[in-house]
């Protein structure tokens, strides 16, 4: 069974750092890319980008290149959305996702609630 | 990049045929994907490739493409289909945009 868990919800301040993650188990973690998703609060889903676990190869949307880093671990089967210095528009719940050729993203995690405020 | 646009809304009464687009000029060369998401959940794929339905999706979900439009049509609208509807699709680069969403109101 394909799972997806994600790290558990963060509050952070204005100019920290952090990076949150995506476990995956149940497939070939190297054969299918990963996705991020930002969802504000009461607003709609946006595509933020996408790491392929086999060769760290990424993708991103122009609205978040820059802005946030996407990288994967396959030792771990984990991939990661990190943040060198948070703002205060980053507090979004923020989903991964898998993607297949067929399917596009089929399988979610549960999604990571993070918070950013003074 | 590209662009999908969606309607911010639709309502519709239990029973009834509820009808939501999704346009952009790269829908023509570029499969389409719904999902619908209800409050609190992560996103559920109903449609794929522009008509296709996962197993274990309602029958009464339908996906159509013409053109530069692709709609999710809902026919025999339950209480339970109220939620949030996005459209996704993916360019040859690899790279995937949401539509905007449309939050579907049953009566």
């Amino acid at each position: 069974e394909v799972q997806l868990v994600q790290s558990g919800a963060e509050v952070r301040k204005p100019g920290e750092s952090l990076r949150i993650s995506c476990e995956a188990s149940g497939y070939n973690f190297s054969n299918y890319w990963i996705g991020w998703v930002r969802q504000m609060p009461g607003k709609g889903l946006e595509w933020m980008g996408i790491v392929y676990p086999g060769d760290s190869e990424t993708r991103y949307s122009p609205s978040f290149e820059g802005q946030v880093i996407i990288s994967a671990d396959k030792s771990i089967t984990t991939a990661y959305l990190q943040w060198n210095s948070l703002k205060a528009s980053d507090t979004a719940m923020y989903f991964c996702a898998r993607y297949g050729y067929t399917y596009a993203y089929a399988y979610w995690g549960q999604g990571t609630l993070v918070t950013v405020s003074s | 990049s590209f662009d999908l646009t969606q309607p911010p809304s639709v309502s519709v009464s239990p029973g009834q045929t509820a009808m939501i687009t999704c346009s952009g000029d790269a829908l023509p060369m570029q499969f389409s994907y719904w999902y619908q998401q209800k409050p609190g959940q992560a996103p559920l794929l109903v449609i794929y490739k522009d008509h296709e339905r996962p197993s274990g999706i309602p029958e009464r979900f339908s996906g159509s493409s013409s053109g530069t439009t692709v709609t999710l049509t809902i026919s025999g609208v339950q209480a339970e289909d109220e939620a949030d509807y996005y459209c996704l699709s993916t360019d040859s680069a690899g790279t995937s945009v949401f539509g905007g969403g449309t939050k579907l109101t049953v009566l």
